[in-house]
C-alpha cells in the first residue's frame, strides 16, 4: 500500500466522450504526476502538478488536461476520447525534488469502445 | 526517450540471487538511477535509487559502476512473488522530475 488512491478502478467509455480520473496523493506529498500505460508497454509521462500548477508535460495533445487541488489531490481529464486512449492510467505522488521516490497508485483501466 | 537499456527477459531459480543489469551510458552527473517493478496490471512499485554509491535496503541492493554508465539491481534471495517487470530509470531533471520508463526486464522466478 502506497497511500495513493485512484478512482475509478475500471471505466468503459465511448469514442468521442469525455472522462475524468481522480487521484488522492500520499499524505505530505505536494507533487502529482500522471502516466499512461498501453498494453505491453512501459508507462509514459503525461504531466506533473506541483502546488496546483502544471510543472512539466510529456508528448500528449491538449485534450489531456489536469487539475491539482489545495489538498494536493488531482484530476486527469481527457476530451474527445479515441480508441488509442484505452490504457492503464497511473497517478504517482512524491515530495518535490530529484532524490525522492514517486509512489504509484493502482491505476484506472480505461477502455474506449 | 528512455536513457536506459535492459535485457527484455531473464529468469532465476527461487532462493537464488537475481542480478538485473542496466546500461545508462549517457547519464549526466546529477541524474539518479531509479528501479521500479510492476507486477501484472498493478502500479509500479519503488525499489531503490542511487547516484554513484552502492545502495542497499530491505528489498534489494543497487550496484553502480564507477563510471556510472551501468548498474545492477540485486535481489538477494528471489521468491516467486518477485516475478515482475523491472524498470531501470534515469530520472531526468527539467522542469519536473519525471520518470521515463523503457520496456524493462521481465523477470521470471522459477520454483
Amino acid at each position: 500500500e502506497t497511500g495513493v488512491t485512484q478512482s475509478p478502478t475500471h471505466l468503459i467509455k465511448t469514442r468521442g466522450q469525455q472522462v475524468t480520473l481522480r487521484c488522492s496523493s500520499q499524505s505530505g506529498h505536494n507533487t502529482v504526476s500522471w502516466y499512461q500505460q498501453a498494453l505491453g508497454q512501459g508507462p509514459q509521462f503525461i504531466f506533473q502538478y506541483y502546488r496546483e500548477e502544471e510543472n512539466g508535460r510529456g508528448n500528449f495533445p491538449p485534450r489531456f488536461s489536469g487539475l491539482q487541488f489545495p489538498n494536493y489531490s488531482s484530476e486527469l481529464n481527457v476530451n474527445a476520447l479515441e480508441l488509442d486512449d484505452s490504457a492503464l492510467y497511473l497517478c504517482a505522488s512524491s515530495p518535490v525534488g530529484p532524490t525522492t521516490e514517486a509512489f504509484f497508485g493502482q491505476g484506472t483501466r480505461l477502455t474506449v469502445v | 526517450d528512455a536513457k536506459t537499456t535492459q535485457p527484455p527477459s531473464m529468469d532465476c531459480a527461487e532462493g537464488r540471487a537475481a542480478n538485473l543489469p542496466c546500461n545508462h551510458s549517457t547519464i549526466s552527473g546529477n541524474e539518479y538511477v531509479y528501479w521500479y517493478r510492476q507486477i501484472h496490471s498493478q502500479g509500479p512499485q519503488y525499489i531503490i535509487h542511487g547516484l554513484k554509491n552502492n545502495e542497499t535496503n530491505e528489498m534489494a541492493s543497487l550496484i553502480i559502476t564507477e563510471d556510472r554508465k551501468s548498474s545492477t539491481l540485486i535481489l538477494p534471495h528471489a521468491t516467486l512473488r518477485d516475478t515482475a517487470v523491472y524498470y531501470c530509470i534515469v530520472r531526468v531533471k527539467d522542469s519536473s522530475y519525471k520518470l521515463i520508463f523503457g520496456s524493462g526486464t521481465r523477470l521470471l522466478v522459477r520454483p
